[in-house]
């Protein structure tokens, strides 16, 4: 069964304290990767796809990486306002028809003053 | 544009009474989606839609059925609704390309209580 983990489930930084987020899965073979931001009471958030190994995406404080069983969501410099509970989803490859997403359980980020 | 959005936000159910939830996009997508969400379990799917007049059973169908009305909405209904079924569930929809995949947009959510 296709699997997606999420580590830590939940971390605490300091701001300014630099860190990353993983998201592993089982190696079946990937079409997407996807990272969502959710806020409490709010749905998830669109912020990242990867599509093949070595790609990389970034937008303000986050970058995105993926290897071939892995990606890691970096924070740089987080403040408060990083403060969210990060998905990620992964689409394997035969999932079939309908981009069906597997998603992991989550980390919740706490960005403290 | 307004995107997803589902309604209602908040609703309470006794055991046995049904409701539909509802839910429409505004971004000419092709594709929907039902998740529910539940603490330490992640998002699971439900049901899908991936053209109008389809739809298909994902990883948690027991208890639901869906319509997709047009190309805009897609409801979720609860026949006789069960404890089991408190969540937040939450519809996505998503643009069909030739290659490629392509990202799932979410909607705020409509938190379920079951008694």
């Amino acid at each position: 069964e296709d699997q997606v983990t999420q580590s830590p489930e939940a971390l605490r930084l300091q701001e300014g304290e630099s860190s990353s987020l993983n998201c592993s899965y089982t190696v079946s073979g990937l079409r997407g990767l996807f990272w969502y931001r959710q806020d409490p009471g709010k749905g998830p958030e669109f912020l990242f796809t990867l599509y093949s190994a070595g790609e990389e995406k970034e937008k303000e404080r986050l970058k995105a990486t993926l290897t071939k069983k892995e990606s890691f969501l970096h924070i740089t410099a987080p403040k408060p306002e990083d403060s969210a509970t990060y998905l990620c989803a992964v689409q394997f490859l035969r999932t079939g028809g309908g981009n069906k997403l597997t998603f992991g359980t989550g980390t919740q980020l706490k960005v403290e003053l | 544009n307004a995107g997803v959005t589902q309604t209602p936000k908040f609703q309470v159910l006794k055991t046995g009474q049904s409701m539909t939830l509802q839910c429409a996009q505004d971004m000419n997508h092709n594709s929907m989606y039902w998740y529910r969400q539940d603490p330490g379990m992640g998002l699971r799917l439900i049901y899908y839609s991936a053209s109008e007049g389809t739809t298909d059973k994902g990883e948690v169908p027991n208890g639901y059925n869906v319509s997709r009305l047009n190309k805009r909405e897609f409801s979720l209904r609860l026949e006789s609704a069960a404890p089991s079924q408190t969540s937040v569930y939450f519809c996505a929809s998503r643009l069909t390309k030739v290659k490629g995949t392509d990202t799932q947009y979410f909607g705020p959510g409509t938190r379920l209580t079951v008694l």
